[in-house]
């Protein structure tokens, strides 16, 4: 199975200022059709997840554009440019190229 | 517009059987996979398993293999999650959710069914 290992598991940011969460793979996440199926999810606390960021740098249908996605092969990051009170919670990277479909360990963001 | 709505909250006792439901509308429910995501209590995803409703392709995450079965009827726009003999261990919140045909993203999530097996 694929292993999608997050750093850090927490990040305390203050309102405003950037926060970056890493997402590395254990293999390639390359699909053999050549895409790259590595998604961000953001679950608030009580809520089911909801989709940010899919192939690898596509914001999702309202997802706002503070929130960016880049990385290619296995090393991939999910960045905020200015967090915003809503974006607390916890992010999974997840990836759907290989079977079984796997996600992160997950990423507290918390405000200082 | 795309929806997943969950059946309700179980209590059952170890050893009992349980069907959790998913009916999915606003969209071509065979066209698109549904997955089975587990969350315990105050811990991350695991992805259990998934079934294409057009086709009944299952895929299932070896570590639940054996543990439950998936389960679709096309018929109603349903997705199914089975157990046959639950354990304490199973205890957890129980999240259906789409993963879109084209970009292989779970696009739209169920509310969850919090499951609690107690004796």
């Amino acid at each position: 199975d694929i292993v999608l290992t997050q750093t850090p598991l927490s990040s305390p940011v203050t309102l405003g200022q950037p926060a970056s969460i890493s997402c590395r793979s254990s293999q390639s996440l390359v699909h053999t059709n050549g895409n790259t199926y590595l998604s961000w999810l953001h679950q608030r606390p009580g809520q089911p997840p909801r989709l940010l960021i899919y192939e690898i740098s596509n914001r999702f249908s309202g997802v706002p554009d503070r929130f960016s996605g880049s990385g290619a092969g296995t090393d991939f990051t999910l960045k905020i440019n200015r967090v915003e009170a809503e974006d607390v919670g916890i992010y999974y990277c997840m990836q759907a190229t290989q079977f079984p479909h796997t996600f992160g360990q997950g990423t507290k963001l918390e405000i200082k | 517009e795309v929806q997943l709505v969950q059946s309700g909250a179980e209590v059952k006792k170890p050893g009992e059987s349980l069907k959790i439901s998913c009916k999915g509308s606003g969209y071509s429910f065979a066209d698109h996979w549904i997955g089975w995501v587990r969350q315990k209590p105050g811990k991350g995803l695991e992805w259990m398993g998934i079934i294409y409703p057009g086709d009944s392709d299952i895929r299932y995450n070896p570590s639940f293999k054996g543990q439950v079965t998936i389960s679709a009827d096309e018929s109603i726009s349903t997705a199914y999650l089975l157990w046959s003999s639950l354990k304490a261990s199973d205890t957890a919140l129980y999240y259906c959710a789409r993963l879109h045909w084209e970009f292989l993203g779970l696009d739209s999530w169920g509310q969850g069914t919090l499951v609690t097996v107690s004796s």
